[in-house]
């Protein structure tokens, strides 16, 4: 299993500011996923962060409003750029697991707040 | 990936089994059935995955029906602490990410 941690845990943020949300895993993977949880819903897929390149964006999902990094195997950051208050969810990295396992490991997740 | 459907939310007593049911009749055959759940404020948390075989592993226990058409995961003796949303997702092998549905609120009592 991969151990992922997830900065800062919660944020409470003025509208029109961005913040930066740092995932850091304990071991290189290849696949890294950002999810969005808006309150009293399911997950929604964001983007899927690409190791060299730009990410892979949902449908829904724009790069100036979420712009995303992935440096290196092991840490990814995704950023709510000129953030509104319907930006006020949960922000959710998951990872892959090692080639043949299936399984998606989650951190537990950036509560964002937008006054 | 099939859509699955899920009811809302299903109430279950504590120490009995719990079996939630999933329907995935558009599933297609090299489509998997994944079970995550979410308890409060943490992210989700792989439970159980399989294809057409029946699978346990110490957390539960998918039952797939034949036809491949639905399944029903079984928490053996429920506790307070499955208290949870509880995802079921179709997934093709390899594709890497999960598309959640609704998921059902699934809340045990004492």
């Amino acid at each position: 299993s991969a151990v992922i941690s997830q900065k800062p845990s919660r944020d409470i943020c003025q509208r029109g500011t961005s913040l930066t949300i740092q995932c850091q895993v304990d071991s290189q993977v290849t696949m890294m996923f950002w999810y969005r949880q808006q309150p009293g819903q399911s997950l929604t897929l964001i983007a899927t962060a690409n190791q060299g390149s730009e990410a892979t964006y949902e449908s829904g999902f724009v790069i100036d409003k979420f712009p995303i990094s992935r440096p290196n195997l092991t840490f990814s950051t995704l950023t709510v750029s000129n953030m509104s208050p319907e930006d006020s969810s949960i922000y959710l990295c998951s990872v892959a697991g090692t080639v043949g396992d299936e399984k998606l490991f989650f951190g537990s997740g950036t509560q964002l707040s937008v006054l | 990936d099939a859509k699955t459907t899920q009811p809302p939310s299903m109430d279950c007593a504590e120490g009995r089994a719990a079996n939630l049911p999933c329907n995935h009749s558009t599933i297609s055959g090299n489509e998997y059935v994944y079970w995550y759940r979410q308890i409060h404020s943490q992210g989700p948390q792989y439970i159980i995955h399989g294809l057409k075989n029946n699978e346990t592993n110490e957390m539960a226990s998918l039952i797939i029906t034949e036809d491949r058409k639905s399944s029903t995961l079984i928490l053996p003796h429920a506790t307070l602490r499955d208290t949870a949303v509880y995802y079921c997702i179709v997934r093709v092998q390899g594709a890497q990410k999960l598309v959640f549905g609704q998921g059902t609120r699934l809340t045990i009592n004492p």
